[in-house]
């Protein structure tokens, strides 16, 4: 069965830098399309990046995807309070097949 | 602008039937592939089903092969879910999202996304 990971939780300062990853337990995110989302509670998820490391339109510069070994990552720099939420990422197994992560809650303070 | 207009859910009984639809403006309807992702409540997201511009192709998570029908009818500029024996643990709040551009499948992620439309399951 294809599990995709995520930290469950994490926190950052403000100002601060935070990176959160997601990983497979089958093979490698890096080849498998990453996309990241934010979702904050009631709300819909916003789409953050698409294909590893593509900000979507309107997404502030603080936010940046990247590979760190065989793993995504989604980095927050400067980070302010109303990116407190739930971040998402979702992968492309095969056949048309996309998997999320059970997401991580983050937290700033 | 993208928007995503849902209508559909409710409140079914277990081996019930629903039909969830998505109603889509601000972009090429037809050339746009598009998805279904749900979220039970207090968990996270879950992909179930994409299908192509054409409406040739659809792809389904396992758990809703079998049970559930990704459509479109791209003279309306909708698309639906149809949902058959369903289960307790369909319960969710399902949202439509426009995917991604590009050809491929590996391209669909779900990018623009409805507001979601909750289905209860429940006797």
């Amino acid at each position: 069965q294809i599990v995709v990971t995520q930290e469950p939780s994490f926190s950052v300062s403000p100002g601060g830098t935070v990176t959160l990853t997601c990983g497979l337990n089958f093979g490698s995110a890096s080849t498998s399309y990453p996309t990241w989302y934010q979702q904050t509670p009631g709300q819909a998820p916003r789409t953050l990046i698409y294909n590893t490391n593509i900000r979507s339109s309107g997404v502030p510069d603080r936010f940046s995807g990247s590979i760190l070994g065989n793993k995504a990552a989604l980095t927050i720099t400067g980070a302010q309070a109303d990116d407190e939420s739930v971040y998402y990422c979702v992968l492309y197994i095969d056949r048309g097949v996309w998997v999320f992560g059970g997401g991580t809650k983050l937290t700033v303070l | 602008e993208v928007q995503l207009l849902q209508s559909g859910g409710g409140l079914v009984q277990p081996g019930g039937s629903l039909r969830l639809s998505c109603a889509a403006s601000g972009f090429t309807f037809s050339s746009s592939a598009l998805n279904w992702v749900r979220q039970a409540p207090g968990k996270g997201l879950e992909w179930v089903s994409s299908i192509s511009g054409s409406g040739d192709s659809t792809y389904y998570i396992d758990s809703v092969k079998g049970r559930f029908t990704i459509s479109r009818d791209n003279s309306k500029n909708t698309f639906f879910l149809q949902m058959h024996s369903l289960r307790d643990e369909d319960t969710a709040v399902y949202y439509c999202a426009k995917a991604g551009g590009g050809a491929y499948a590996s391209t669909w992620y779900p990018d623009c996304w409805g507001q979601g439309t909750l289905v209860t399951v429940s006797s």
